[in-house]
């Protein structure tokens, strides 16, 4: 099936510092992929969703300013947390929809996830 | 809340059928979504039903959609230990996102 990876798994930052996340889709193209954050136990809150060339849509209540989407190429999309906080810590996921190949454009595939410490 | 209701936990005997229920508000969802997540881990897609089906299989899988009530269930037979995880049920909404249950842990036990 489609595959799709994010790098780092896992970082431990320092308060006000920023943070890059990749995310990619390994064998197929994304002209969309999405950001989620999931809380402890708790579902899947869509933060945005990323589309290659132009500028990411974001959900309601999330600061665009904070949470910077760039989606440069059909297989990578980066979120970088800006002026990180504790209350920035949690786990973050993204998602990638295909256009062709392995990837089915009806369903969304799923990165393994990064989990953001920030101190 | 979330428009998508699942219960919380469900806990199951090894070798026995488990079966997850959702219920969902939006009747225009296209496709609605099984996915498993694991410890630390992503989501893991099993599973998805077109919503002019009844019933999907796949192996163990088992996919139940009334649409009328607007409700899914996921049956696993023969559950293992391994599928021990969250099962989130998710609908897909216009513009291709997706809007997910709180999740079900699944604990199976021996």
């Amino acid at each position: 099936g489609a595959v799709v990876s994010q790098h780092p798994s896992r970082v431990i930052c320092k308060s006000g510092t920023s943070v890059k996340i990749e995310c990619r889709s390994l064998d197929f193209q994304a002209t969309t992929m999405f950001w989620y954050r999931q809380f402890p136990k708790k579902s899947l809150m869509l933060m945005a969703t990323s589309n290659e060339g132009s500028k990411a849509t974001y959900e309601q209540g999330v600061e665009k300013d904070k949470f910077l989407i760039n989606h440069a190429s059909l297989t990578l999309s980066t979120l970088t947390v800006t002026s990180a906080h504790p209350e920035d810590s949690s786990f973050y996921i993204c998602s990638a929809r295909g256009t062709s190949g392995k990837g089915s454009t009806d369903t969304q595939y799923f990165g393994p996830g990064t989990r953001l410490t920030v101190l | 809340g979330e428009d998508v209701e699942q219960s919380l936990f469900l806990s199951v005997r090894e070798g026995d059928s488990s079966v997850i229920n959702c219920t969902y508000t939006d009747s225009s969802s296209t496709y609605l979504y099984w996915y498993k997540q694991e410890p630390g881990a992503g989501l893991q897609l099993l599973t998805y039903i077109f919503s002019n089906m009844d019933m999907k299989q796949d192996q163990r899988l088992t996919v139940l959609l009334n649409k009328k009530d607007k409700h899914l269930s996921l049956r696993i037979a023969d559950t293992q230990t391994g599928d021990s995880a969250i099962y989130f049920c998710a609908e897909r909404l216009g513009d291709y996102k997706l809007s997910f249950g709180a999740g079900t842990t699944v604990t199976v036990r021996a």
